[in-house]
């Protein structure tokens, strides 16, 4: 069975550094094919892919986010931590970690999803 | 970036209706690089077709995906009561993937 957990703070100030970690069961990101990465979604439902790490230590970015973030993994511990810099209201989302098997491998197809994490930032 | 618009924006069907949802791209997104998922409120999206016609594991057969370059339609034959959710399709041909915007299918 396939589980991921979202975790990290609820409220962040404008400006700080956000980090959020995902910590999965079921798969190993040393697998072939394996990717795990963030999605965003904002309170008007918006979604947006924000980063995503796979099994060959390749990462890829949002183009417009790229300079604010950085992915990393430890197979070991089964995680994966996403910081985003410089955080606005705007960046105001339900953080999602998101798991592609390797049946999708090459495609960007999330199979599953973290029950995800309300972030807000505020003042 | 590939924009996914997204119609109509609420559906308003009865149980047992078919519910037909569209996707179109501002570019063509291939013949199949196009999936759809389903939302529920307090939930995680949940992927039910990929490959634009392809439902992915679990999936009842109700769901059926269709459509190639820039249109795309995601059919419920007949609608269940938990069925009742927001749908939104994603694009996976050109990085940055994106979103579209969302369908609700209400209760009439």
């Amino acid at each position: 069975q396939i589980t991921l957990k979202e975790s990290g703070p609820t409220l962040v100030k404008p400006t700080q550094t956000l980090t959020l970690t995902c910590t999965f069961s079921g798969f190993s990101l040393s697998s072939s094919g394996v990717g795990v990465g963030w999605i965003r979604q904002t309170p008007g439902k918006a979604l947006q892919g924000l980063a995503f790490t796979y099994w060959y230590d390749h990462e890829s970015y949002h183009p417009s986010l790229k300079n604010r973030l950085i992915i990393t993994k430890d197979t070991s511990k089964n995680q994966v931590v996403l910081t985003m810099a410089n955080m606005d209201p705007v960046d105001t989302a339900t953080y999602y970690c998101v798991y592609r098997p390797p049946i999708f491998s090459g495609r960007s197809l999330f199979e599953s999803w973290g029950q995800g994490i309300l972030v807000s930032v505020s003042s | 970036e590939t924009v996914l618009t997204q119609s109509p924006g609420t559906l308003s069907l009865s149980p047992g209706e078919r519910a037909t949802l569209s996707c179109r791209a501002s570019q063509s997104v291939g013949s199949n690089y196009l999936a759809w998922y389903q939302q529920k409120p307090g939930q995680a999206p949940r992927l039910l077709i990929y490959d634009a016609s392809g439902r992915a594991p679990g999936i009842p057969d109700r769901f059926s995906g269709s459509g190639s370059g820039t249109d795309f339609t995601l059919t419920i034959s007949r609608l269940e009561p938990e069925d009742f959710a927001v749908y939104y399709c994603q694009q996976y041909i050109d990085p940055p993937l994106t979103f579209g915007q969302g369908s609700t299918v209400e209760i009439k």
